[in-house]
C-alpha cells in the first residue's frame, strides 16, 4: 500500500519567516494530495489541497507544490505568525490502495513571537 | 466541518465496559471513518464505511465494533477487549469514498 513520510517532526521559526513542510509518497498512482492543521486538543481541518495534474497550487500566505518524478509534495507557509502554530498532517490518496488516503506522522509546527 | 457532530465530547469509561461514541452528518456524505489519535501522535484508521449497509476494518479495528444502518450516523463501540482505549477519536466523512475527507470536534476518552 501507500506509504507516506512526513519531514520534519518539530519545526520551530521566528515570526515572520517562512516554515516548508514536505512529504514524500510510495505509490506513484496517488492522485490527490491534502494538508490538514491540527490545533491543540481540535480536529483536524483541510487548509489546502492539490491534484495531481497540477504542480502548485496557493491560497494567500500557503501554497503546496507536487514533484510527481520525485513523489514528494510541499507545504509552504509564508510570512508565519503565531496562530500558525499547530501540528500538520500531509496526506495522499492512491487508487491502488484502493482509494484510501494515507497520512502522514505530522509535523508540529512552532512559530516563537 | 459543521455538519458533523460527535458526542459526547468527554467520556470516562470504567475497566470492562463498553462505550458507544456517537457520530452524526447533515452533509449526505456517502463516506464515513472513524480514527483513532493518542497523545502527540498521528490519526490510525479503525473503520471505514463507503456506503450505507457497509463498512470496512482498518488498521486498528480489534477491540472497536460499528454499524452503518443509516446514512447520517456511524458510531463507534469501544468495547471490553480494547485493552488501551484512551485517546481522541475522530469521526469524518467525505461525499464518496476517495474525496475529501472532513472531521468532526471529536471525542475525547478516558479509562478510570
Amino acid at each position: 500500500g501507500e506509504n507516506v513520510e512526513q519531514h520534519p517532526s518539530t519545526l520551530s521559526v521566528q515570526e515572520g519567516d517562512s516554515a516548508v513542510i514536505k512529504c514524500t509518497y510510495s505509490d506513484s498512482a496517488s492522485n490527490y494530495f491534502p494538508w490538514y492543521k491540527q490545533e491543540l486538543g481540535k480536529r483536524p481541518q483541510l487548509i489546502i489541497d492539490i491534484r495531481s495534474n497540477v504542480g502548485e497550487k496557493k491560497d494567500q500566505r500557503i501554497a503546496v507544490t507536487l514533484n510527481k518524478t520525485a513523489k514528494h509534495f510541499s507545504l509552504h507557509i509564508t510570512e508565519t505568525q503565531p496562530e500558525d502554530s499547530a501540528v500538520y498532517f500531509c496526506a495522499a490518496l492512491s487508487n491502488n490502495a484502493g482509494n484510501m488516503l494515507t497520512f502522514g506522522g505530522g509535523t508540529r509546527l512552532m512559530v516563537k513571537p | 466541518d459543521g455538519g458533523i457532530t460527535q458526542s459526547p465530547k468527554y467520556l470516562f469509561r470504567k475497566e470492562g465496559q463498553n462505550v458507544t461514541l456517537s457520530c452524526e452528518q447533515n452533509l449526505n456524505h456517502d463516506a464515513m471513518y472513524w480514527y483513532r489519535q493518542d497523545p502527540g501522535q498521528g490519526l490510525r484508521l479503525i473503520y471505514y464505511s463507503q456506503i450505507v449497509n457497509d463498512f470496512q476494518k482498518g488498521d486498528i479495528a480489534e477491540g472497536y465494533s460499528v454499524s452503518r444502518e443509516k446514512k447520517e450516523s456511524f458510531p463507534l463501540t469501544v468495547t471490553s477487549a480494547q485493552k488501551n482505549p484512551t485517546a481522541f477519536y475522530l469521526c469524518a466523512s467525505s461525499i464518496s469514498f476517495g474525496n475529501t475527507i472532513y472531521f468532526g470536534e471529536g471525542s475525547w476518552l478516558t479509562v478510570v
